[in-house]
């Protein structure tokens, strides 16, 4: 029963340098979400998916790209890292629109971009 | 931008002492969800109020939201130390990105044993 699965849950980058986050669900979830929270901001949304093959931009997506190739993973993309995207990373899930169900979250990413 | 603010920033208290956080926002909502975070975890969902509704109970939780002053609260009754976590209000936006879950800052909520 692992709900919601992020890999890694640390890393540490150097500036320009490039990674993928992968976030995996194994509650046959159409909707998928990456966020950023940082200390003091709350959480922001950065892309999210409403089903296989989709994806779209949330509040903060620059500098970020995802993918959504199978139904049950969610890619985050780093090309260039920079010391602004040093954050904890937490990827969602829910059923339905994320306003209207539950979303069920992973353990977090922490980055840090030196 | 953000929607939810919760109110106050962090609360302490004793165990056995009900808890009570504030959310207000901005913009008409079609329901506000309150989450939980411990520390260095995930959040986790705890309760969902549409915006018809005016009171949810869910344990030793009870949730109100009120429209017309666009304002929500949580309280907990006869806390535990283990509710000691980060409580976050999140929202959509009426007639919003169906993908875009706004949250608050967050409490941070301490008991005390």
């Amino acid at each position: 029963n692992a709900g919601v699965t992020q890999t890694p849950k640390f890393r540490v980058l150097k500036t320009g340098q490039s990674m993928t986050l992968l976030c995996a669900q194994d509650m046959n979830h159409e909707y998928m979400y990456w966020y950023r929270q940082d200390p003091g901001m709350g959480l922001r949304l950065i892309h999210y998916s409403v089903g296989e093959g989709t994806t779209a931009k949330g509040e903060v997506p620059d500098g970020y790209n995802v993918s959504r190739l199978k139904k049950q993973n969610f890619l985050l993309g780093l090309e260039s890292a920079a010391p602004s995207q040093t954050s904890v990373y937490f990827c969602a899930s829910s059923y339905g629109r994320v306003w209207d169900t539950e979303a069920f979250f992973g353990q977090g990413t922490r980055l840090t971009v030196v | 931008s953000q929607q939810g603010e919760e109110d106050p920033q962090a609360l302490s208290i004793q165990e056995g002492e009900n808890a009570t956080m504030n959310c207000s926002y901005k913009t008409s909502i079609n329901n506000l969800q309150w989450y939980r975070q411990n520390s260095g975890r995930g959040l986790v969902h705890l309760i969902l109020i549409r915006s018809n509704e005016r009171e949810k109970h869910s344990g030793r939780l009870r949730v109100t939201l009120d429209t017309s002053k666009k304002s929500s609260s949580l309280l907990i009754t006869a806390s535990r130390a283990a509710d000691t976590a980060s409580y976050f209000c999140a929202t959509d936006v009426y007639g919003g990105s169906q993908g875009n879950l706004i949250f608050g800052k967050g409490t941070k909520l301490s008991v005390k044993p």
